[in-house]
């Protein structure tokens, strides 16, 4: 299993572009999220999904646009890039079983907005 | 909305000391969640807690869940270099996948 794959791993775009991170996961999971990852503030959840065609919104989700066609791919869209949205972003899945939310990450993708 | 607060922001240690970093949640928790990342990398699962007063441990390092289900603490003992990384704690309220990250407690340890 390769687990949870994120491309690309680095991408620098310029501002009002749009863009589409990738990220697929082969372990049948039903939960995905999107993390932004800051120095200093931690994680912060951008949208999640509990199964394929159900989305909901996180801490920091404008500016992003998620969908779930499938279980296995979430993909996160920028619809305009700004410089604001340089970061770090991590893709991580998860599968409930008996109450166990324990999240599996990607690699990460460091996007650079200029 | 919940918040999941995580202190100290930083702690250098010398190698053989202990170490602690806090998380409280503003909320009640269904269950709290740690996580470690090494530098450069992705974060990794370390525990989950999920009943009140509840305390794990693994090798040097011991997790506790407060009464309350609103903080918890991550205790490591006699640190060694392989622990260098940044500890997050999350909090889960039973929505699903949906955590809320702590800012992180970044150990440094020199040998």
């Amino acid at each position: 299993n390769a687990g949870v794959t994120q491309t690309p791993k680095f991408q620098v775009l310029k501002t009002g572009q749009s863009m589409t991170l990738q990220c697929a996961q082969d372990m049948n999971h039903e939960y995905m999220s999107w993390y932004r990852q800051d120095p200093g503030m931690g994680l912060r959840l951008i949208h999640y999904s509990v199964g394929a065609g159900i989305t909901d919104q996180g801490e920091v989700p404008n500016g992003y646009n998620v969908s779930r066609s499938t279980t296995e791919d979430f993909p996160l869209r920028l619809l305009s890039a700004a410089p604001s949205q340089t970061s770090v972003y991590f893709c991580a899945s998860s599968q409930p079983g008996q109450g166990s939310y324990e999240q599996y990450f990607g690699p990460g993708t460091r996007l650079t907005v200029t | 909305g919940q918040q999941v607060m995580q202190i100290p922001q930083y702690q250098h240690v010398q190698e053989g000391e202990d170490f602690t970093t806090y998380c409280n949640s503003s909320t009640t928790l269904s269950n709290i969640q740690w996580y470690k990342q090494r530098p450069g990398g992705h974060p990794v699962f370390l525990i989950q807690l999920v009943k009140s007063g509840e305390v794990k441990k693994q090798k040097r390092l011991t997790f506790q869940f407060g009464e309350a289900k609103k903080n918890s603490s991550l205790h490591i003992t006699a640190t060694q270099t392989t622990d260098v990384g940044t500890y997050f704690c999350a909090g889960g309220n039973n929505q699903g996948g949906k955590l809320i990250f702590g800012q992180g407690t970044e150990l440094s340890v020199k040998p």
